[in-house]
């Protein structure tokens, strides 16, 4: 079945150090892709997404590239603040008559200490 | 504004009563989602709806039941069927359409059983 896999966390990182969270998805064809944010007590907000092989999605610092070849699509960060402390989630479309469901991976936590 | 809300932020709940958790977008969006995510785990899928007056189970809906009466509404019974209801809820929205799946979220109820 369709499936999303990302890095196992938690991630912690000193402030400023470069953040990389790896992401793999399944789906064939050429699915959108999103990275999803949860602060503490709150519901997800969207960060970032691509639409199509090779887009590079970006915001607050955040990038990710939709790498068909290898289908993965890994968030980086090149200095992380103490306030990027959250869940990120990566989500890719199911297959078929289920792609307008979205598969989120098991998410990652990030802490960033002063 | 545009968005998704949801009521009540947190509720308690006795064994063996029914609870109704609200949920309600001014997007415009056809369908909506209801998750339910458990500390430190991904989002599974409960129920999902496409258009009022239709909906269907995702993953894990036993114990739980819906309705969409109405496009902006789209209410989840957390019945006494289900055995740990004890969990954070989010409902999302997105547009129907190939490609198009980003979804919105509300902010979520944390329901306790108690």
């Amino acid at each position: 079945g369709d499936s999303v896999t990302q890095m196992e966390g938690p991630v912690t990182l000193s402030e400023e150090a470069f953040l990389t969270i790896n992401c793999t998805y399944t789906a064939t064809g050429y699915p959108s892709l999103f990275w999803y944010v949860q602060y503490p007590g709150e519901g997800l907000q969207l960060l970032l997404k691509a639409t199509k092989a090779d887009d590079k999605g970006s915001n607050k610092g955040f990038e990710a590239t939709y790498r068909k070849e290898t289908t993965s699509f890994h968030l980086e960060k090149g200095s992380v603040q103490v306030s990027d402390s959250a869940v990120y989630f990566c989500a890719s479309p199911g297959q078929r008559d289920s792609s307008y469901k979205l598969i989120f991976g098991s998410g990652t936590r990030l802490l960033v200490r002063p | 504004d545009g968005g998704i809300t949801q009521s009540p932020k947190y509720l308690f709940r006795k064994e063996g009563q029914n609870v109704t958790l609200s949920c309600e977008q001014n997007l415009n969006h056809d369908a909506m989602y209801w998750y339910r995510q458990d500390p430190g785990q991904g989002l599974r899928l409960i129920y999902y709806s496409q258009i009022v007056n239709d909906f269907q189970k995702g993953d894990i809906a036993e114990g739980y039941s819906v309705s969409r009466e109405k496009k902006e509404s789209f209410p989840l019974t957390v019945t006494s069927a289900q055995k740990n209801p004890t969990a954070f809820y989010l409902c999302a929205s997105s547009i129907l359409g190939q490609g198009r799946n980003e979804q919105f979220f509300g902010p979520g109820t944390r329901l306790t059983v108690l």
